[in-house]
């Protein structure tokens, strides 16, 4: 079976650009987590879906962050504007409905901005 | 707000030698997790620990679950190389409504020398 898939892997853009991350979880899994990750801070946990309803965005850092999951099996984060201190690794991953506490992380994409 | 501390942060030995790494916390968790990142890739999921006292093994890997479901260690036997990564704990709780997010230490960079 294909793991979580986010694309892109890298994106590289200049201050005050829309950025959009894509993921497709694990087939079968209904739950979607969406991190962020650097060296400062480690992983963050920025919002994450139920059956692709939004649970808790409380670790999305302002409004300039926005995530969508419209359907099972696809969920978008945008930044908008973005700025240079959102440069990090962003991450999603998948959880089973009937192993609550296993989660299967993507690649990531590697976001910097200039 | 549930936190995880990891220690130490980094550690680098030779080979055949044994390691431990702690993960602590002042909050109680419905379980816990292990996971090791390897650069460019996202986190891959070792072991769950749910009972407190538990002990699991993973080939020369063994993790425990301190009685108090506050804490938790993870020690390798005779570390080789392919050991080396981002060794990263993170914390689960569960409201029963649905899956709920994860709380992540900042990690032990390992480094096992040839």
């Amino acid at each position: 079976d294909a793991g979580v898939i986010q694309s892109p892997r890298h994106e590289v853009t200049e201050m005050g650009q829309e950025v959009t991350l894509r993921c497709k979880p694990i087939s079968g899994h209904n739950s979607l987590f969406w991190y962020r990750q650097t060296m400062m801070r480690g992983l963050e946990l920025l919002i994450y879906f139920n059956n692709n309803v939004p649970i808790d965005d409380s670790g999305m850092p302002e409004d300039r962050f926005s995530a969508k999951m419209p359907n099972a099996s696809f969920s978008t984060l945008k930044i908008q504007p973005s700025e240079p201190r959102d440069s990090a690794v962003y991450f999603c991953a998948s959880q089973r409905p009937d192993r609550g506490y296993e989660q299967y992380f993507g690649p990531g994409t590697r976001l910097t901005v200039t | 707000t549930q936190l995880l501390e990891q220690s130490p942060q980094f550690l680098s030995i030779q080979e055949g030698e044994n390691l431990t790494v702690y993960c602590n916390s002042s909050s109680v968790f419905s379980s816990l997790q292990w996971y090791r990142q390897e650069p460019g890739e996202g986190p891959v999921l070792l072991v769950t620990v749910v009972t407190g006292g538990e002990v699991k093994k993973l080939k020369r890997l063994t993790f425990q679950f301190g009685d108090a479901r506050k804490d938790s260690s993870l020690h390798i036997t005779a570390a080789q190389p392919g050991d080396t990564g981002l060794y990263l704990c993170a914390g689960a709780w569960y409201s029963g409504g649905g899956a709920d997010g994860l709380t992540f230490g900042k990690g032990t960079h390992l480094i096992i020398q040839p």
